[in-house]
């Protein structure tokens, strides 16, 4: 059974750093690319960050980049969302998801984790 | 980062049918289609549909996702009162190297 495991996400004042993680099991994290989407309260999905299979290859919205970093421990099984210089507006449920080729090879985020709270607010 | 374009609402009767729209660009939903999720109150994105109705295993096919030019649906049939939820369109821009949502929109069974 395919499972991710969030966990990190806690109240932070503005500019304080914070690591999100996310467990993953029943697959092999070296053979998908991963993601990070936030929620802001009552709002739609945004797209934060994706990690290429290979674990180098990283992609950044606007809004966060050079703020946040995602990486993984294939050890571990666990991928990671360094946040710092966090703002009010960063505020939202951080989910964890896996991408995953389709039968006729597109992609889609087809596992997500439960996502975990991070409150930026002084 | 621009975005894909849904209707915020959309309302049917129980047992009819509904199409969703997602309206992108030819560097997002114009090359390879978009994905469909659910998404209920209070839990987690569930894919309903690769790009290019491709739809996953477990998936109902009262789902089914189609594209025409630039725009995506989403058509689920028979709705049933557990459709009621919030539905995003996604896709990967080229241009932008990176992924998109839509604003959302929420279906409401009557």
């Amino acid at each position: 059974e395919v499972l991710l495991v969030q966990s990190g996400g806690e109240l932070v004042q503005p500019g304080g750093s914070l690591r999100l993680s996310c467990e993953a099991s029943g697959f092999t994290l070296s053979n998908h690319d991963m993601t990070w989407v936030r929620q802001a309260p009552g709002k739609g999905l945004e797209w934060v960050a994706n990690l290429y299979k290979d674990g180098r290859g990283t992609f950044y919205a606007d809004s966060v980049k050079g703020r946040f970093t995602i990486s993984r421990d294939t050890a571990k099984s666990s991928l990671y969302l360094q946040m710092n210089n966090l703002r009010v507006e960063d505020t939202a449920l951080y989910y964890c998801g896996r991408e995953s080729v389709g039968t006729i090879g597109t992609t889609a985020f087809d596992f997500w984790g439960q996502g975990t709270l991070v409150t930026v607010s002084s | 980062q621009a975005g894909l374009t849904q209707p915020p609402s959309v309302s049917k009767d129980l047992g009819r049918t509904a199409t969703l729209t997602c309206a992108g660009n030819r560097t997002n939903v114009g090359n390879e289609g978009a994905a469909w999720l659910q998404q209920h109150r209070g839990h987690p994105p569930k894919l309903l549909s690769f790009r290019n109705n491709d739809r996953p295993s477990g998936i109902s096919d009262r789902f089914s996702a189609s594209r025409s030019g630039n725009t995506a649906s989403l058509t689920i049939t028979g709705l049933q009162p557990e459709d009621e939820a919030d539905y995003y369109c996604s896709a990967w821009d080229v241009a932008l190297t990176g992924w998109l949502f839509g604003g959302g929109t929420r279906l409401t069974v009557l």
